[in-house]
């Protein structure tokens, strides 16, 4: 079966600090891959996604980017956090013939 | 570009009372999408519609996608308190990605 894992599951980085959030998927090939962000309290708002190694669409301009560098690894990162990218980070995965998107347990990112 | 409105935002109930969140679109969908997320969690599938007035049921939970596709319904019989959390519909868009209503937060009283 397939699974989803991300790390770390919170963080705490002062603003100005770089970020790396990881998300590994398990037991499948090939995956759509996507990163969201969700406020508290809110919807959920698709940051990148991604249909292969080192593809990556971005849908929100910000400071974050993203990187797929193996098929299933995907990565969000920033070089300089914001105190307004504090947030519920969420990595989904979906396979590549199917719409729906299995989320991983997610990250709470604080920026202080 | 597509829009999407859920509602209502909040909904309190008490313990064995009926609930119901709508989605609606502003243009016709292929299919459409619901997710759970319990406080705390991540978002869950739930199931997908794609046929014009297809109803699915998963025990409590009945889901209805309108005849002109697009809107769709989650009803929950007699909530229980496992219900709680946030009910989301999502709509497809550009081939493999979803765009998510705000969410309904389901909000029961024991």
């Amino acid at each position: 079966s397939q699974t989803i894992h991300q790390w770390p599951a919170t963080l705490v980085q002062p603003v100005g600090s770089p970020l790396s959030l990881e998300c590994t998927v398990e037991g499948t090939s090939n995956p759509n891959l996507y990163w969201y962000r969700q406020a508290a309290g809110r919807g959920l708002q698709l940051l990148f996604y991604s249909v292969g190694i080192g593809q990556i669409s971005s849908e929100v301009p910000q400071n974050l980017s993203a990187s797929r560098p193996q098929d299933r690894q995907f990565i969000l990162g920033s070089k300089k956090l914001l105190l307004s990218d504090s947030g519920f980070y969420l990595c989904a995965w979906s396979p590549t013939d199917r719409v729906e998107q299995y989320f991983g347990p997610g990250t709470r990112l604080t920026v202080t | 570009g597509q829009q999407v409105m859920q509602i209502p935002q909040y909904q309190h109930v008490q313990e064995g009372e009926d609930f119901t969140t709508y989605c609606n679109s502003s243009t016709t969908l292929s299919n459409i999408q619901w997710y759970k997320q319990r406080p705390g969690g991540h978002p869950v599938f739930l199931i997908q519609l794609v046929k014009s007035g297809e109803v699915k049921k998963q025990k409590r939970l009945t889901f209805q996608f309108g005849e002109a596709k697009k809107n769709s319904s989650l009803h929950i019989t007699a909530t229980q308190t496992t219900d709680v959390g946030t009910y989301f519909c999502a709509l497809p868009h550009a081939g493999n990605m979803l765009t998510f209503g705000g969410g309904t937060r389901l909000m029961v009283k024991p």
